[in-house]
């Protein structure tokens, strides 16, 4: 079974400028995440979706972030204008359904450098 | 508000020597625990995992047992290996959150032959 893929894997940008980061999540998954990891902390939830609807975003700085996730199969991130503090990984990660025992399986990231 | 505490790292143990990683939990009602590792250039991987009081998850000869008294879920392993560098991540699930995992900020592992 493939694995959730994200590309890019890296990207180093000027700050102001836009970036956006894109994920294909496990075949058959509802669920979807994505996740910032600062380094040196632990991931922090940015939003999360059930198929292509918003189930929670209450941590997505929306005055900069926006995501989708069109036909409930990918999904991209985008940042827009980019600061110095959103250098980060972004994790995405997907499940089968939110709840239960169903386990969040994770992509390998991609590094975002804001110069 | 839900929270999860570990130990601070980096730790650095030989091989064969015995792995203890503290996590202690913040949360209302009944969390599932979870450990996650992350390999070097590689995602998050889900380690074990205990969602009720007194269960003990094990995977790869690592154990923690869900110790809701204590509110805590710490990491063991007998004997280390190299291969088990790593950086290892502690999180819960709380009930009400819509499932989302609260990690903590993570504990570098690293095993010198």
């Amino acid at each position: 079974e493939a694995g959730v893929a994200q590309s890019p894997r890296y990207k180093i940008i000027e700050k102001r400028q836009s970036v956006a980061f894109w994920c294909n999540p496990i075949s058959g998954h509802a669920t979807l995440y994505w996740y910032q990891q600062i380094l040196g902390q632990g991931p922090k939830l940015l939003i999360q979706f059930q198929n292509n609807g918003v189930v929670d975003d209450s941590q997505l700085p929306k005055d900069r972030f926006s995501a989708e996730r069109l036909k409930g199969v990918d999904s991209t991130l985008k940042i827009q204008p980019a600061k110095l503090e959103d250098s980060a990984v972004y994790l995405c990660a997907s499940s089968y359904l939110a709840g239960g025992p169903n386990t969040q399986y994770f992509g390998p990231g991609t590094r975002l450098t804001v110069l | 508000g839900n929270s999860v505490t570990q130990m601070e790292g980096p730790v650095t143990l030989s091989e064969e020597a015995f792995l203890t990683i503290n996590c202690t939990y913040t949360a209302t009602g009944y969390p599932s625990l979870f450990w996650y590792v992350q390999y070097p250039g590689e995602g998050l991987q889900l380690l074990l995992k205990a969602t009720k009081a007194d269960d003990k998850g094990s995977n790869k000869g690592f154990e923690a047992t869900y110790r809701k008294e204590t509110t805590s879920f710490h990491l063991e392993k007998g004997s280390v290996q190299v291969s088990d560098s790593a950086v290892y991540f502690c999180a819960l699930r709380a009930e009400g959150s819509n499932y989302k995992l609260t990690f903590g900020k993570g504990t570098l592992l690293t095993v010198n032959p």
